[in-house]
């Protein structure tokens, strides 16, 4: 089966310009995770998704992060404007199960988001 | 969530097994442990995962002790395909928010 799928893999912009992130989740998974990994730090949670409703998005940094997932298939992340501080590795993941399950998460390759 | 100690770095030699030790003192009850091995460029992908004793599958060994305040993972006969760094973590089987430390930078050489 197909994995997670993230575009775009790397994405350049200035600070104040917006970006739009894209995560397409194994096909059949309802729970849908966005984590980031800032310079120099360790990975962290954004949010999580049930189908279309945000279970839980008390790691989203502030109002400039906007998270969707319309028809509970792909999600997109919108940074909105980018700050230099938005820079870092966005992760998306999925999975069947809440939890994760037998098989855990399965996590995208990324999208290396630098703003300059 | 439980907090997790885990060597920041550990070096080897293709062919041999390599053991990575974590603490995890403060393990709750429902708590689960699970192993996650992340390549340069790539997301975290799922390695192992249990709650106590020992739990095998065609990549790893997990061993748990009795007190379950600390985990091994054991991986046979590395390869040089293994460098990678390796986390561990602690959560209950609901646990929606996967908590990353800063992992084992594993680097294992010809």
């Amino acid at each position: 089966e197909a994995g997670v799928t993230q575009f775009p893999s790397h994405s350049v912009i200035e600070k104040g310009q917006t970006v739009t992130l894209r995560c397409d989740p194994i096909s059949g998974h309802d729970n849908l995770y966005w984590y980031r990994r800032v310079m120099g730090k360790e990975i962290k949670f954004l949010l999580h998704f049930v189908k279309e409703s945000k279970q839980d998005e008390s790691g989203m940094p502030n109002n400039r992060f906007l998270a969707e997932r319309t028809g509970g298939t792909y999600s997109t992340l919108k940074v909105q404007p980018a700050e230099l501080e938005d820079s870092g590795v966005y992760f998306c993941a999925s999975s069947q199960d809440p939890g994760g399950g037998y098989y855990g998460y399965t996590f995208g390759s990324g999208t290396r988001l630098t703003v300059v | 969530l439980a907090k997790t100690t885990q060597p920041v770095s550990m070096d080897s030699y293709e062919g041999q097994e390599v053991n990575i030790t974590c603490s995890h003192n403060n393990i709750a009850t429902n708590d689960y442990i699970t192993w996650y091995q992340q390549f340069p460029s790539q997301g975290p992908r799922f390695i192992i995962q249990g709650y106590k004793t020992k739990v095998t599958n065609e990549v790893a060994s997990l061993f748990i002790p009795a007190d379950r305040k600390s985990s091994t993972l054991s991986l046979p006969r590395v390869s040089l395909s293994d460098t990678a760094v390796y986390y561990c973590l602690v959560g209950d089987t609901g646990f929606q928010k996967l908590v990353f430390g800063t992992g084992t930078r594993l680097l294992v050489s010809p």
